[in-house]
């Protein structure tokens, strides 16, 4: 059972453009991540945002999260074609981690 | 630092047939993941390890999948029989409880499973 969901399936922008994705879920939750799949590197770690945190930044990542309406978002600043691979948040209650869909981002040059 | 380390990376095998796979988490690493993958969906959790006990194997179809950590360090992932739905990539993953960061999981390559 998948508990995210992200929002767009798929993303294509310009390089050097903000991408932003969406992330729902649906119980309450300890800590939201965001992970990252390309082809080359496997999944790697982003961000973690604990769940009395309400915004984080890392690099050009800024990651938000809202309880009360049980959503994340995470923000890539000026895009790189470094960027294009899949991005996935996965929520984690009680040890419990679970992995959204992902979202397909891809970066034109 | 070394990564996780998997094998084999890929593996082709006919239905009925049994397989491995084979996990070697990030020294000093006491939580250690298996994952299947499959294509356009996120991982989901086959069975998380603290230590050489299993904590959370409820997602594990125990009546073909199997799974041990004996010592607490590598761990094998077992097939028997693979069905042609077992198809998938299947992803190892280890973390520290020690460090503070206790949810950040560090993944490996995988191993990309086909049954023929």
């Amino acid at each position: 059972s998948q508990q995210g969901e992200e929002d767009p399936q798929a993303l294509s922008i310009q390089e050097g453009e903000n991408a932003t994705m969406n992330c729902s879920y649906k119980t309450s939750i300890n800590n939201l991540q965001w992970y990252r799949q390309n082809s080359g590197r496997g999944l790697v770690h982003l961000i973690l945002i604990r769940s009395n945190e309400r915004e984080k930044h890392s690099g050009r990542l800024r990651v938000t999260l809202d309880t009360s309406k049980k959503s994340s978002s995470l923000l890539i600043t000026a895009s790189r074609a470094a960027d294009t691979a899949s991005y996935f948040c996965a929520t984690d209650r009680d040890d419990k981690i679970i992995f959204g869909k992902g979202t397909r981002l891809h970066i034109l040059p | 630092e070394a990564g996780v380390v998997q094998s084999p990376r890929y593996k082709i095998i006919e239905k009925k047939q049994p397989v491995a796979f084979w996990c070697n988490p990030i020294s000093g690493h006491n939580t250690l993941y298996w994952y299947r993958q499959n294509l356009g969906q996120g991982p989901e959790l086959l069975i998380r390890y603290e230590n050489e006990e299993a904590v959370d194997d409820s997602q594990l179809p125990k009546d073909r999948f199997s799974a041990e950590r004996l010592k607490g360090v590598d761990s094998t992932l077992k097939i028997q029989p693979a069905e042609l739905g077992d198809s998938a990539v299947y992803l190892c993953a280890s973390s520290s409880s020690r460090t503070g960061a206790r949810n950040e999981q560090f993944f490996g390559p995988g191993t990309r499973l086909t049954v023929l």
